[in-house]
């Protein structure tokens, strides 16, 4: 079975610094690109980030963009997200997702989520 | 960006009825196209791809067409579980990758 499972939400102040991290399981992760999307609550889905299977080819959403950055491990299976200089709109949950399709450097739709892990930035 | 833009907003029906929610591209997406789930308090869940093709496990009731700006997600006779947010999601010209704002679904 495909597992996503996200750790490391907290609650914290502005400008603080946090790092989400996924495990995947169930699939050869080193294949396949993978996103974090983020919710705010009661709120639509924000697509955040992605990254290639190999780490080469890295995108980010403009609200996020030089704040946060994404990376992952291959050999633990597992996908990061750094996020610096955090604001109270960056207060969310976070969703680790899987890319659906296997292509290098062209990218689809999420065909699995982790059940996500929540982030509060407040003073 | 391409803007997407789902109506209604919120969509009531009883179970049963067939349900059509709509999903507008602000630019041409092809048929890059995709349908999610959310339940209460659950992760989104990949119902259609491709803006017609079902993924693993979906039920048949479940239905999606269209092209270039216009797509249509049809249940086509709503289940009491079919109680959910749904999301549609372009990926064709990214990033980023965007979402429409959702459809609720009220049963």
């Amino acid at each position: 079975e495909v597992q996503l499972v996200e750790s490391g939400g907290a609650v914290l102040q502005p400008g603080g610094s946090l790092r989400l991290s996924c495990a995947a399981s169930g699939f050869t992760f080193e294949k396949y690109a993978m996103h974090w999307v983020r919710q705010s609550p009661g709120k639509g889905l924000e697509w955040v980030s992605l990254i290639s299977w190999d780490g080469r080819s890295i995108y980010y959403a403009d609200s996020v963009k030089g704040r946060f950055t994404i990376s992952r491990d291959n050999s633990k299976n597992s996908l990061y997200l750094q996020m610096n200089n955090l604001r109270p709109e960056d207060t969310a949950f976070y969703y680790c997702a899987k890319e659906g399709r296997l292509d290098d450097y062209q990218f689809y739709y999420i065909d699995v989520w982790g059940k996500g892990t929540a982030v509060a930035v407040s003073s | 960006e391409n803007l997407m833009t789902q109506s209604p907003a919120i969509l009531s029906a009883f179970p049963g009825e067939r349900a059509t929610l709509s999903c507008r591209a602000s630019h041409s997406v092809g048929t890059d196209l995709a349908w999610y789930q959310q339940k209460p308090g659950q992760a989104p869940r990949l119902l259609i791809y491709d803006a017609s093709s079902r993924a693993t496990g979906v039920p048949g009731r479940f239905s999606g067409s269209g092209s270039g700006t216009e797509f249509t997600l049809t249940i086509s006779s709503l289940q009491s579980e079919d109680l959910a947010v749904y999301y549609c999601q372009q990926y064709h010209n990214w990033p980023p990758y965007s979402f429409g704002q959702g459809t609720k679904m009220e049963i």
